[in-house]
């Protein structure tokens, strides 16, 4: 059972590209969430879903987009890398009234 | 605007001397308190749910503990494999299934 997977696990991108990072779930869960977590700031919600085809800002969603196609499947891209991306991504999910459960994240260096 | 706050940022215990960690939340109706461990390099692994004043729960060393304001994370006798990143984290009445999390208590147990 591998519960949420996040690829990839590093990744170093230059100024101004753009990548996506793939978040999958096996769970059947309906909601999904990415973070972003930085020393001194904890985990900060970027965008979630509560079902397939939907998405919703967070806290902190400038700079990202996302997409949630099919149900098992969560998306984040960066249309334009910026250094202050530099984080580590954790995608979660979880049922309605079930904890969040999360990948193990993707390192990610903007030079 | 939900709010959390975990103290001390920094813990460190000889192998066998019990502490507590404290998590104070500041909540628009309170759902659920959860608290998550995070090793170096990992996502944040579940530990426990809390949802009303009074209510504990314990898993082997740990028992988390919960009232209107605060809950603690009491650790008994712990071990070096004890050590980690305690995040503690709430989901109030208005936010659906979305978390706000804390920045964490960074623990070293030493042997």
């Amino acid at each position: 059972n591998a519960g949420v997977t996040q690829t990839p696990k590093f990744r170093v991108l230059k100024t101004g590209q753009s990548m996506t990072l793939l978040c999958a779930q096996d769970m059947n869960h309906e909601y999904m969430y990415w973070y972003r977590q930085d020393p001194g700031m904890g985990l900060r919600l970027i965008h979630y879903s509560v079902g397939e085809g939907t998405t919703a800002k967070g806290e902190v969603p400038d700079g990202y987009n996302v997409s949630r196609l099919k149900k098992q499947n969560f998306l984040l891209g960066l249309e334009s890398a910026a250094p202050s991306q530099t984080s580590v991504y954790f995608c979660a999910s979880s049922g309605a009234v079930q904890p969040q459960h999360f990948g193990d994240g993707t390192r990610l260096s903007i030079l | 605007e939900d709010q959390v706050t975990q103290s001390p940022e920094a813990l460190r215990l000889q192998e066998g001397e019990s502490s507590s960690l404290n998590c104070s939340y500041t909540v628009s109706g309170l759902r659920g308190l959860f608290w998550y461990r995070q090793d170096p390099g990992k996502g944040p692994e579940f530990l426990f749910t809390l949802y009303s004043a009074g209510e504990e729960k314990e898993k082997e060393r740990l028992k988390a503990t919960l009232t209107k304001k605060e809950s603690f994370l009491h650790i008994t006798a712990p071990k070096p494999e004890d050590s980690a990143t305690y995040l503690c984290a709430v989901q109030a009445g208005t936010s659906g299934s979305r978390l706000t999390f804390g920045e964490g208590t960074q623990l070293t147990v030493n042997p």
